[in-house]
């Protein structure tokens, strides 16, 4: 079983959708969880991390963490073009500066 | 824009030869990592240095090593380069304070090895 499991997708959406992107996780060391947003041909870019469980919103984006059940969610509201991207969950242990452990990444389109 | 480069860009190789990447990180950050990308797949985590100094390894052989240097910049070596090592290969520089140090990624090199 890997650590970590995210289903790749991929996922296409209208525009103004609400978009669940989802990973699982076996690792219960994880305490650091994080949603990347990789663009094609850069870098993954982070764009929230929450620390234990829990909810955290920003913006359009809401990310939680169920951690008795190891699962992970983020939700994009009103979804834009410009979020299309593939999606990667990331997590680490307690120190928060370890090796992150990715998912392998949901590729998402949103249609105009 | 991260803050982070990498070079170079592209790189094409031939199975059994060595590589050198590179990393200039983020002023000021005393940490950096590097990942293996497949295509289709998550970033993989290679090992990290701290300080000049490794600082946790993942799963991959002795012939990927890296060097950390003072000013901020880093190498990743790949010796007898293999065909599975065709990948994107990513920086990733961040602060180590004892609490979350967000990893700042570089846009990557991407090796074809034939």
């Amino acid at each position: 079983q890997k650590e970590v499991e995210q289903d790749p997708g991929p996922l296409s959406v209208p525009e103004g959708a609400i978009v669940s992107l989802n990973c699982t996780y076996s690792n219960s060391a994880f305490q650091y969880f994080m949603w990347y947003r990789q663009y094609s041909r850069k870098g993954p870019e982070l764009l929230m991390y929450t620390y234990s469980s829990g909810n955290k919103e920003d913006g359009r984006f809401t990310a939680q963490v169920d951690k008795s059940s190891k699962y992970i969610s983020l939700f994009i509201r009103d979804s834009q073009p410009s979020d299309s991207a593939t999606y990667l969950c990331a997590m680490t242990g307690q120190g928060g500066s370890e090796k992150l452990v990715f998912g392998k990444g949901t590729k998402l389109t949103v249609n105009p | 824009e991260t803050g982070v480069t990498q070079s170079p860009t592209h790189l094409i190789k031939t199975r059994g030869q060595q590589v050198t990447l590179r990393c200039s990180s983020q002023s000021g950050h005393n940490t950096v990592s590097w990942y293996q990308q497949a295509l289709g797949q998550g970033p993989q985590f290679i090992f990290q240095y701290y300080r000049e100094e490794e600082n946790g390894r993942g799963n991959f052989p002795p012939r990927f090593s890296g060097l950390q240097f003072p000013n901020y910049s880093s190498e990743l070596n790949v010796n007898a380069l293999e065909l599975d090592d065709s990948a994107l290969y990513l920086c990733a520089s961040s602060l180590t304070s004892g609490v979350f140090g967000e990893q700042y990624f570089g846009p990557g090199t991407r090796l074809t090895v034939t």
